[in-house]
């Protein structure tokens, strides 16, 4: 089984400033890495994601990520936040399909609420 | 979006009525799930298919049951809806080709008083 944990439940930061969002997994298996974003009352899209390759991963509006597996982490970070990145941003994991099917299954942490003030 | 509709959008219920949730998608994927989304704890998975007819639970699946009679839609059902399944429920779809994501619907909001 994973697990997936958030270690900020909400960020507060000022427009312009650097971010990093934090995230710890445990698997006994090995993992792909994935984080989604949800602005407020909508759906959740995806980031970006690490299945295999770079551990610096890049993703979509500017935002990063870097897959560190002796420290088992996979934190999110941005150098410089706008008003517009306010939303609930979340971790998922999910086993590799080595030595067996995953059925796609996610794993969520508890997510992370960014607000960005002015 | 891939193409991931659901329905209702929103809806209160009675404690013990029974609730169904649609999730319909238009592009043929074999993988879909439900999730409830609560505050705290992220997003947690209830069922799961894995083709017509194919199911199974996932870590919260007490009071909930699933058909998938067709490929494009996944219903979920709350046999006697309780005040603790009061949450956001979430369909997602599994692309498990090149982009090997999972894609999610709108979500519905469900009340139970």
């Amino acid at each position: 089984a994973q697990s997936v944990t958030q270690l900020d439940s909400q960020v507060p930061v000022f427009e312009e400033a650097p971010v990093e969002l934090r995230c710890n997994y445990s698997s006994s298996v090995s993992v792909y890495l994935f984080w989604y974003v949800q602005y407020p009352n909508q759906g959740l899209q995806l980031l970006l994601k690490y299945l295999s390759g770079s551990t610096l991963v890049k993703g979509i509006n500017g935002f990063e990520a870097e897959f560190n597996k002796s420290q088992t982490s996979f934190h999110l970070r941005k150098p410089s936040v706008h008003i517009s990145d306010t939303a609930e941003y979340f971790c998922a994991v999910r086993r590799t399909n080595a030595g067996g099917t995953s059925y796609g299954k996610l794993t969520f942490g508890q997510g992370t609420i960014l607000t960005v003030h002015p | 979006d891939a193409g991931i509709t659901q329905s209702p959008r929103h809806k209160v219920t009675e404690t013990g009525t029974p609730v169904t949730l649609r999730c319909h998608q238009t592009e043929n994927h074999r993988y879909m799930y439900w999730y409830r989304q609560d505050p705290g704890h992220g997003l947690r998975l209830i069922h799961y298919s894995y083709g017509v007819k194919d199911t199974d639970k996932g870590e919260v699946s007490d009071g909930y049951s699933v058909s998938r009679s067709k490929t494009e839609d996944f219903l979920l059902t709350l046999e006697s809806a309780t005040s603790s399944q009061t949450s956001v429920y979430f369909c997602a779809i599994w692309s498990s080709g090149v982009a090997d994501t999972q894609y999610f619907g709108p979500g519905t909001r469900l009340t139970v008083l």
